[in-house]
């Protein structure tokens, strides 16, 4: 069993504010990164594949940055809004793809 | 498209009650996952399928059986359900299964066993 952590557990924000979060994994062999979007009673969404050191992905106001020497990846969300409550989840990947090692992800609540 | 669908969304057994979770997919994806998520817990891999025909175990398999019998559709089953597998089972497709690939998930079952 590999680990995967995801700090903090929660968080709660006040509209407008910028945010960031993080993702730890195993440094050695690494494959891939993914991030998922998980709004309560809904299904986890694909946010973004990472796969090399020092990626950057961005979408709208939301973006990751990926250091696979050091294990971390980090999430950001700039201007939180309202819509943005979900709880954010990263999945490290074995190296065949079967199994994907999902952390406990981040809640996050901004507060209109 | 629809993507990926399950069935049913809830339901509730009794301790040694047997059930089997449907779940389908429109995307002709050639892998197909069955994952549990419990409270303070990331989602765990139960079984998975890498094509029609074919699966195999993943993290926490035991209790649990399934079965793909064509492309679109994976089952999982318990034959005997126990308090312990009481949660919430997400079902998941990928193309190709590799590690850059996307899963893409189902809505969910939340399931308790009294």
């Amino acid at each position: 069993i590999l680990n995967v952590e995801q700090s903090p557990q929660s968080l709660h924000v006040q509209e407008g504010d910028s945010t960031n979060f993080t993702c730890s994994f195993p440094s050695s062999n690494f494959y891939a990164l993914h991030w998922y979007r998980w709004e309560t009673a809904k299904s986890p969404e694909a946010l973004f594949v990472m796969t090399l050191n020092g990626d950057e992905k961005k979408k709208g106001r939301i973006s990751a940055t990926l250091n696979t020497k050091e294990g971390y990846s980090y999430l950001y969300i700039k201007g939180s809004q309202p819509e943005d409550s979900a709880t954010y989840l990263c999945a490290w990947p074995s190296n065949t793809g079967n199994q994907f090692y999902f952390g406990t992800g981040t809640s996050l609540t901004v507060i209109p | 498209n629809a993507g990926v669908t399950q069935t049913p969304k809830f339901r509730v057994l009794k301790t040694g009650q047997s059930m089997t979770l449907l779940c389908a997919q429109d995307m002709n994806h050639e892998y197909m996952y069955w994952y549990r998520q419990d409270p303070g817990m990331g989602l765990r891999l139960i079984h998975y399928s890498v094509g029609e025909g074919t699966t195999a175990k993943g993290e926490v398999p035991d209790g649990y059986n399934v079965s793909r019998l064509k492309k679109q559709n994976f089952l999982l089953g318990l034959e005997s359900a126990a308090p312990s597998q009481t949660s919430v089972y997400f079902c998941a497709s990928s193309y190709s299964g590799g590690p850059g690939d996307t899963q893409y998930f189902g809505p969910g079952t939340r399931l308790t066993v009294l």
